[in-house]
């Protein structure tokens, strides 16, 4: 089975500050990682994903992770976040082999301050 | 890109009530489609996965009879709240893989609040 933690349940940060937002996740099979955002009320919408190559994936809105399989890590990063930044993240991990099935990490809520 | 829609998106039931939500694939066709449940300030939970053509597969723990899944065709899946109780208030998302299948595509969820 895979689990994932997300270490910061809130990040508060100041506009074009750098973000960081910890996933750590555990696995005994191949998986794929994920990181969604949902703004209030809405879906899940995908930011980006890494399933083998480059450890480090770009993704939408500026937004990159990169995938360090000894710390089993997929932290996600942004050199400057915006107010339109705020919102809740989640980290979520599928086997490699089913990948319809999604873990969801606890959530981040990003919280940019003017 | 792929849309994935629910309905209703809001709904308000009295206690002992059911409520049937829709999840639909508007551009692709979905053979497999997954419930999640999500309380507030929380994560998506996993409910179960929907099988079009067949029973779906619950997730330990999620009661079968109480959230009914029914995948009737490959674009429509259903799930029915049987006889609501105020601690069945929630989230409920919908998601439907593409043809690609690391992709998946989330519906905008449907809150259900029951009084």
């Amino acid at each position: 089975a895979q689990s994932v933690t997300q270490l910061d349940s809130q990040v508060p940060v100041f506009e074009e500050a750098p973000v960081e937002l910890r996933c750590n996740y555990s696995s005994s099979v191949s998986v794929y990682l994920f990181w969604y955002v949902q703004y209030p009320n809405q879906g899940l919408q995908l930011l980006l994903k890494y399933l083998s190559g480059s450890t480090l994936v770009k993704g939408i809105n500026g937004f990159e992770a990169e995938f360090n399989k000894s710390q089993t890590s997929f932290h996600l990063r942004k050199p400057s976040v915006h107010i339109s930044d705020t919102a809740e993240y989640f980290c979520a991990v599928s086997e490699a082999s089913n990948t319809g099935k999604l873990i969801f990490g606890q959530g981040t809520t990003l919280q940019v301050k003017p | 890109g792929a849309v994935v829609s629910q309905h209703p998106s809001w709904v308000i039931c009295k206690s002992g009530t059911s409520v049937k939500i829709e999840c639909r694939s508007l551009d692709f066709q979905a053979t497999t489609m997954f419930w999640y449940r999500q309380f507030p300030k929380q994560s998506l939970m996993l409910m179960a996965t929907s099988n079009e053509g067949s029973k779906a597969t619950y997730e330990q723990g999620v009661e079968k009879d109480k959230f009914l899944i029914n995948h009737a065709s490959l674009t429509l899946s259903t799930l029915t709240v049987t006889s609501a109780h105020p601690e069945d208030s929630s989230f409920y998302i919908c998601s439907a893989p593409t043809g690609l299948r690391d992709t998946q595509y989330f519906g905008p969820g449907t809150r259900l609040t029951v009084l």
